[in-house]
């Protein structure tokens, strides 16, 4: 059974912080991992990665991959209020039909 | 663009009601999904389809049934709704999940039992 973990379960810092978000996981035969935002409603897609040590970036937003350690970090920059937010991992095992998410990190920004 | 619309939005029901949600999505998509979240459990799939006519279970599918007829539509049932079931319900759609692809979801639906 495929398991994604992340930490810390909860988070709070005031703007202009960097904050680091942690996902690892155990899947049979690992495809993707992705990062969502969930703010108010329906998560809103981040990141996918595939490839070990390979960032992907955008914006104040990174993430990295490391696929021997079996983990992943999602990193914010000089955040802001409107990073608030609860941040979700999930991945894709190679049959692809499903993604299995973690617990979430709920984020919250103080000014 | 409509996206992926649920239906309802809200809903309340008593211990051993049944109702039904409804997800529609526009984008042609193949793959439709529902999941549900609980605070602190993050999203948990309760059943799938990878097209019209099939169904799969999820995770957490016991208490729920599904129905893919229409492709742009996925239905979820409640037969018989227990304060278990009391959670938000996103429906999700996909293509299929490769490079640059991902799940387009729903505004959700807040379900109480009581």
């Amino acid at each position: 059974e495929d398991k994604v973990v992340q930490s810390p379960l909860s988070l709070v810092v005031h703007e202009g912080d960097t904050v680091t978000l942690n996902c690892s996981y155990e899947v049979t035969n690992f495809r993707s991992l992705l990062w969502y935002k969930q703010e108010k409603k329906a998560p809103t897609f981040l990141f996918m990665l595939t490839s070990s040590g390979i960032e992907k970036k955008s914006g104040r937003l990174s993430s990295i991959l490391d696929k021997k350690e079996l983990f992943s970090i999602l990193n914010i920059t000089a955040t802001q209020t409107g990073d608030s937010a609860i941040y979700l991992c999930a991945v894709e095992d190679n049959a692809g039909n499903m993604l299995t998410f973690g617990g979430g990190t709920r984020l919250m920004v103080k000014p | 663009n409509a996206g992926v619309t649920q239906t309802p939005k809200f809903r309340v029901l008593k211990t051993g009601q049944s109702m039904t949600l409804l997800c529609a999505q526009d984008m042609n998509h193949e793959y439709m999904y529902w999941y549900r979240q609980d605070p602190g459990m993050g999203l948990r799939l309760i059943h799938y389809s990878v097209g019209e006519g099939t169904t799969a279970k999820g995770e957490v599918p016991d208490g729920y049934n599904v129905s893919r007829l229409k492709k742009q539509n996925f239905l979820l049932g409640l037969e018989s709704a227990a304060p278990s079931q009391t959670s938000v319900y996103f429906c999700a759609s996909s293509y299929y999940l490769q490079e640059d692809e991902k799940l387009f979801f729903g505004s959700g639906t807040q379900l109480s039992v009581l």
